[in-house]
């Protein structure tokens, strides 16, 4: 069975700030996707990264894979009240006739101004 | 510019009564994904579909749950006999089903209540 292990699953910051998100497989995903997710909303796509080592910026968002492609890493600097959210990530493994994406139980993030 | 569409937004249900979730995949998207997720949860994966055929259903309860993804028209989540424990929110997703990085794009969603 995958499993995405997600670290912490809650943070509470003042603004400015910087923090960082974790995410943790014992298994090898062919991609990893990070979403962000409000309130009575649907998820967010924020990137994907596909190679192993790749890091990717989003203005003050950092995302990185790690070299064996199992695990990945958020980092957010100078946090914003804007920036609160709920923060997933997914990993794409190959399954019968496609890929499958799971989750992890996700990062409840709020930012205090 | 569509996105993944959902509806209904909001379903309120009785127990016993049935309940059918629609999703239109984003345009050129062949692939289309049910999750589940309780308040203050995460996603769970639900289903796996290809036109016309189901690819994994192994996070789908076996009982009153089914979902079917037809040649012409939206994908359907059908829960029959619905009890208090299925209110939640049921997220859509879709892809190209590409090899390279494969990325999954959601609806906003539809929250079941039952009542």
């Amino acid at each position: 069975t995958q499993l995405l292990e997600q670290s912490p699953q809650f943070l509470s910051i003042q603004e400015g700030e910087n923090l960082t998100v974790y995410c943790n497989s014992s298994s090898v995903f062919s991609s990893l996707q990070w979403y962000r997710q409000e309130p009575g909303e649907g998820p967010v796509l924020l990137v994907t990264v596909v190679t192993g080592g790749e890091v990717k910026k989003l203005k003050r968002l950092t995302f990185q894979f790690g070299d064996a492609r199992k695990d990945s890493s958020l980092h957010i600097t100078a946090a914003q009240p804007g920036d609160t959210g709920l923060y997933l990530c997914a990993g794409a493994a190959a399954s019968a006739g496609g890929f499958k994406t799971i989750f992890g139980a996700g990062t409840r993030l709020f930012v205090k101004a | 510019n569509a996105g993944v569409m959902q509806n209904p937004r909001h379903l309120v249900r009785r127990r016993g009564q049935e309940a059918r979730l629609r999703c239109s995949p984003m345009k050129g998207h062949s692939h289309v994904y049910w999750y589940r997720q309780l308040p203050e949860e995460g996603l769970k994966f639900m289903v796996y579909l290809q036109k016309e055929n189901i690819i994994d259903e192994s996070g789908m309860p076996k009982e009153r749950f089914s979902a079917e993804f037809p040649k012409e028209g939206p994908s359907i989540l059908r829960i029959q006999q619905v009890v208090r424990g299925d209110s939640a929110a049921y997220f859509c997703a879709s892809s190209s089903g590409g090899i390279s990085g494969n990325t999954i794009y959601f609806g906003e969603g539809s929250w079941l209540t039952v009542v």
